[in-house]
């Protein structure tokens, strides 16, 4: 098994441009999420999905998009890209809360 | 809304000493789950250990142990005989169920050195 798989692994935007980064995973798990890594505040939850089709936003969802047509993929869009949003994007998949999430090597964004 | 501290930013230790990472949550549930990560220079995010809330007995991992408090909402992260290997970001996490979903809530984190 692969795993979770996070492409690309580095990125480097124009304000305004837009993008979408993929993630992937062989291990059937229904639970899906994206969360953005910021120095000092850990990692917070941007969209999450429960199964194909079902999709719902989490704590900082603005500037993003989502959608999950197959169990094992989840990109995440960004519309317009912004300086803000420079950071470390992680997607992470579980298959049952006792096993906890599993993540993807991250992708490292940065917005000029 | 659920939140999860740690409020140790940086700590510092000489390799085989014990060191023992703090972090308090804030819940109304009853059931959940509670975790640690590390995050070495890899920038991977590696599972170290988990406790159910029902459970009262502290869980152990190798040289990895808990020390969970129900009642104070607390979760510390206690590792015996450090490594240099041990060198990394460590996240507590919380997760419980919310319509369906399991939701993870982090920390902001301790960056533990481990020195030579």
């Amino acid at each position: 098994n692969a795993g979770v798989t996070q492409t690309p692994k580095f990125q480097v935007l124009k304000t305004g441009q837009s993008m979408t980064l993929q993630c992937a995973q062989d291990m059937n798990h229904e639970y899906m999420s994206w969360y953005r890594q910021d120095p000092g505040m850990g990692l917070r939850l941007i969209h999450y999905s429960v199964g194909a089709g079902i999709t719902d936003q989490g704590e900082v969802p603005n500037g993003y998009n989502v959608s999950r047509s197959t169990t094992e993929d989840f990109p995440l869009r960004l519309l317009s890209a912004a300086p803000s949003q420079t950071s470390v994007y992680f997607c992470a998949s579980s298959y049952s809360v006792r096993d906890g999430y599993t993540f993807g090597s991250g992708t490292r964004l940065t917005v000029v | 809304a659920q939140t999860v501290t740690q409020s140790q930013p940086e700590m510092s230790v000489q390799e085989a000493e014990t060191v023992t990472l703090s972090c308090t949550y804030d819940t109304s549930e009853n059931n959940y789950y509670l975790f640690w990560y590390k995050q070495p220079p890899s920038r991977q995010m590696i599972l170290v250990i988990r406790q159910e809330a029902y459970k009262q007995q502290n869980a152990t991992e190798n040289r990895f142990s808990v020390n969970f408090q129900k009642a104070a909402k607390s979760f510390s992260l206690k590792i015996s005989d450090s490594q240099l290997g041990d060198t990394a970001m460590y996240f507590c996490a919380f997760m419980k169920f919310l319509g369906g979903a399991q939701k993870l809530v982090f920390g902001q984190g301790t960056r533990l050195t481990i020195n030579p």
